[in-house]
C-alpha cells in the first residue's frame, strides 16, 4: 500500500534558525514528488516538483531534495512569513496525474 | 488574470439537503480535481477528470457526484448520502503530460447541521 509520512507534525523555530522537514514515502513507483505550502483557510500553493533521486530545487529560503525513499524541505534562516503548513505529495506511476498527500508539517517561525 | 475560482467561500446547509460547489478555471488545463481536507488529515481525492465528459472516482467518492460538461468547469455535488459532509473542499487543475503540477483554488468551507 502506498504511504506518505511527514515529520515532524509541528515545528517551532526562531527567526534565522534553519531546519529541515521530512517526507518519507513508500510507493510502488515514483513519477514525481510535489511540495506545497498552505496557509490557514486557503488552498495549497505549489512550490516544487522533483522527479529523480539527487535532484534539488531552490526558491528563496527553501530548498527541496529527493532520495529514493524520502524528500527534505530545508529552510534556511526562516522569517515569520514562512509560517505555514508544508505538504508533500508523491505522484505514483500508473495513476495518471493523481497525487497522494501527506498530513503536512505545521511550521511556526517566531521573532 | 489566470487562476481557479471556487464559490462560495463559506456554505451552510441543513442535513438531508444536496449542495453543489462551484469550480471554474481559466488556465486552459485539461485535468481537474476535487479534494476534501479534514483537520489532522491529508487532502483526500474525491473525483478527478482528465478530459471533458469523462471523470473517475478518487479514494472517497461515496456520497458525491460530479460533471464535466465544459473544460473550464467541474462542479461537485455533495449529496444527502454523504455521512460526514462538513469539511474544507478544494478544487485543483493541471495539465496532462510531462508537467502536471496541480494548482489549487481558495477552497469552500461547507458546514452541514
Amino acid at each position: 500500500e502506498d504511504q506518505v509520512t511527514q515529520s515532524p507534525e509541528a515545528l517551532r523555530l526562531q527567526e534565522g534558525e534553519s531546519s529541515s522537514l521530512n517526507c518519507s514515502y513508500t510507493v510502488s513507483g515514483l513519477r514525481g514528488l510535489f511540495w506545497y505550502r498552505q496557509d490557514p483557510g486557503k488552498g495549497p500553493e505549489f512550490l516544487f516538483t522533483l522527479y529523480s533521486a539527487g535532484e534539488e530545487k531552490e526558491k528563496e529560503r527553501l530548498k527541496a531534495t529527493l532520495t529514493k525513499k524520502e524528500s527534505f524541505l530545508h529552510i534556511t534562516a526562516p522569517k515569520p512569513e514562512d509560517s505555514a503548513t508544508y505538504l508533500c505529495a508523491p505522484s505514483i506511476t500508473g495513476t495518471a496525474s493523481k497525487l497522494t498527500f501527506g498530513t503536512g508539517t505545521r511550521l511556526q517561525v517566531t521573532l | 488574470d489566470g487562476g481557479i475560482t471556487q464559490s462560495p467561500k463559506y456554505l451552510f446547509r441543513k442535513e438531508g439537503q444536496n449542495v453543489t460547489l462551484s469550480c471554474e478555471q481559466n488556465l486552459n488545463h485539461d485535468a481537474m480535481y476535487w479534494y476534501r481536507q479534514d483537520p489532522g488529515q491529508g487532502l483526500r481525492l474525491i473525483y478527478y477528470s482528465q478530459i471533458v465528459n469523462d471523470f473517475q472516482k478518487g479514494d472517497i467518492a461515496e456520497g458525491y457526484s460530479v460533471s464535466r460538461e465544459k473544460k473550464e468547469s467541474f462542479p461537485l455535488t455533495v449529496t444527502s448520502a454523504q455521512k460526514n459532509p462538513t469539511a474544507f473542499y478544494l478544487c485543483a487543475s493541471s495539465m496532462v503530460g510531462t508537467s502536471y503540477e496541480q494548482y489549487f483554488g481558495p477552497g469552500t468551507r461547507l458546514t452541514v447541521t
